[in-house]
């Protein structure tokens, strides 16, 4: 079985600061991990994945998250935050093997950009 | 190509009412799956198909039916519509194989 905990639910920086939304996670195999964004009132975009290649995965607008087996995490970062990167960002794990496709997601961290 | 399609995009429903969601998929993707959205929770799985004749549950399966009798579609429905199923439905699909999961832009379902 596998689980995921995202350490905060709201997370609040200013525009042009860095940004942090932590995300640990717990599995019982190799996992594959992946974050998604939702904008307001929209469907669920995918940002990045790790599929255990290299630790360090580079997403779209410019988000990126390392995957740190020994302290089962998968952080997400952003070194400054745009005001379009308000939204709720999901951390989601599926675990590995053939034909499994189930994702279980954390419940999310509401981001808010400050001007 | 369209991707993974809903429909509808917004539905009210009274008490004990029935009703079919559906969702199609143009990309010849073998897994398709149902999520629901609430706030503060994520999204939790109701049900997921590997292939067409193949479905299973998911973590939160009560009050809803599935078939998939073509690899195009999935539709989710709803015997006896309750308020604790007002909730935001996402359907997703993906290929045999593939870390990647697509969305559709979801349902939003309110029961009165």
């Amino acid at each position: 079985a596998q689980s995921v905990t995202q350490l905060d639910s709201h997370v609040s920086v200013s525009e042009g600061t860095p940004v942090l939304l932590r995300c640990n996670y717990s599995s019982s195999y190799s996992p594959s991990l992946f974050w998604y964004v939702q904008h307001p009132n929209k469907g669920l975009q995918l940002l990045l994945k790790y599929t255990s290649a290299a630790t360090l995965v580079k997403g779209i607008n410019g988000f990126e998250a390392e995957f740190k087996k020994s302290e089962t995490s998968f952080h997400l970062t952003k070194p400054s935050a745009h005001m379009s990167d308000a939204a709720e960002y999901f951390c989601v794990v599926r675990a590995s093997g053939a034909g499994s496709y189930q994702l279980t997601f954390g419940k999310g961290t509401k981001l808010s950009v400050i001007p | 190509n369209a991707g993974v399609t809903q429909t509808p995009k917004f539905q009210v429903l009274k008490t004990g009412q029935s009703m079919t969601l559906q969702c199609a998929q143009d990309m010849n993707h073998e897994y398709m799956s149902w999520y629901r959205q609430d706030p503060g929770m994520g999204l939790r799985l109701i049900h997921y198909s590997v292939g067409a004749g193949i479905t299973d549950q998911g973590e939160v399966p009560n009050g809803y039916n599935v078939s998939r009798s073509t690899t195009e579609d999935f539709p989710l429905r709803l015997l006896s519509a309750a308020p604790s199923q007002t909730s935001v439905y996402f359907c997703a699909s993906s290929r045999t194989g593939s870390h990647e999961q697509y969305f559709g832009p979801g349902t939003r379902l309110t029961v009165t």
